[in-house]
């Protein structure tokens, strides 16, 4: 499986647009890109998934380069709510193994 | 999304007793089911996969004798830890996919404590 790359934490101003980076350079054809997030002492809550083309749903964006070697998970206007350790995990249908992930704290 | 529920939410047992953890699928059959495990400040590690009607699958470092998980129906999995130790203590997740979907779904996890 692809291993992914995430910055251990980041702040964003609530309001503001949350980016958060994914690296992936050992992607596979047929692997696909989640997010999920995991708010503290609660089971992790799917946000998107893609595989060539960016999505978008009610929750979140996503965008991948066109190499597929990294992705970007994009809160439109972050709130309070949002702060969560935020998985990105590469992988094909299958169980989702997670890694360590990126801690986000959305700030007032 | 789709919905799973867990029970008990939390735990508290004696050391060497048994706990039984359940988790089922609320709006979908599952045939797959996964569980995890998450102790504090660390990530979520799959413990097992586990199939309806047929053995689970433990990943290497699981004990199966001391974890044992039935899935004996398309909406419910159980996840019974024998003889718990304090080292057992810990947060206990499962997740299943949906027929027909590549996403998973958690549930709100048990969180177990071994005095």
């Amino acid at each position: 499986d692809a291993k992914t790359t995430q910055p251990t934490s980041m702040d964003c101003a609530e309001g503001r647009a949350a980016n958060l980076p994914c690296n992936h350079s050992t992607i596979s054809g047929n692997e696909y890109v989640y997010w999920y997030r995991q708010i503290h002492s609660q089971g992790p809550q799917y946000i998107i998934h893609g595989l060539k083309n960016n999505e978008t749903n009610e929750m979140a964006s996503l965008i991948i380069t066109e190499d597929r070697k990294s992705s970007t998970l994009i809160l439109p206007h972050a709130t309070l709510r949002d702060t969560a350790v935020y998985y990105c995990i590469v992988r094909v249908i299958n169980d989702m193994r997670f890694g360590a992930g990126t801690r986000l704290t959305v700030k007032p | 999304g789709a919905v799973v529920s867990q029970h008990p939410s939390w735990v508290i047992c004696k050391s060497g007793t048994s706990v039984k953890i359940e988790c089922r699928s609320l709006d979908f059959q599952a045939t797959t089911m996964f569980w995890y495990r998450q102790f504090p400040k660390q990530s979520l590690m799959l413990m097992a996969t586990s199939n309806e009607g047929s053995k689970a699958t433990y990943e290497q470092g699981v004990e199966k004798d001391k974890f044992l998980i039935n899935h004996a129906s398309l909406t419910l999995s159980t996840l019974t830890v024998t003889s718990a130790h304090p080292e057992d203590s810990s947060f206990y997740i499962c997740s299943y996919l949906p027929p027909g979907r590549i996403e998973q779904f958690f549930g709100p996890g048990t969180r177990l404590t071994v005095l």
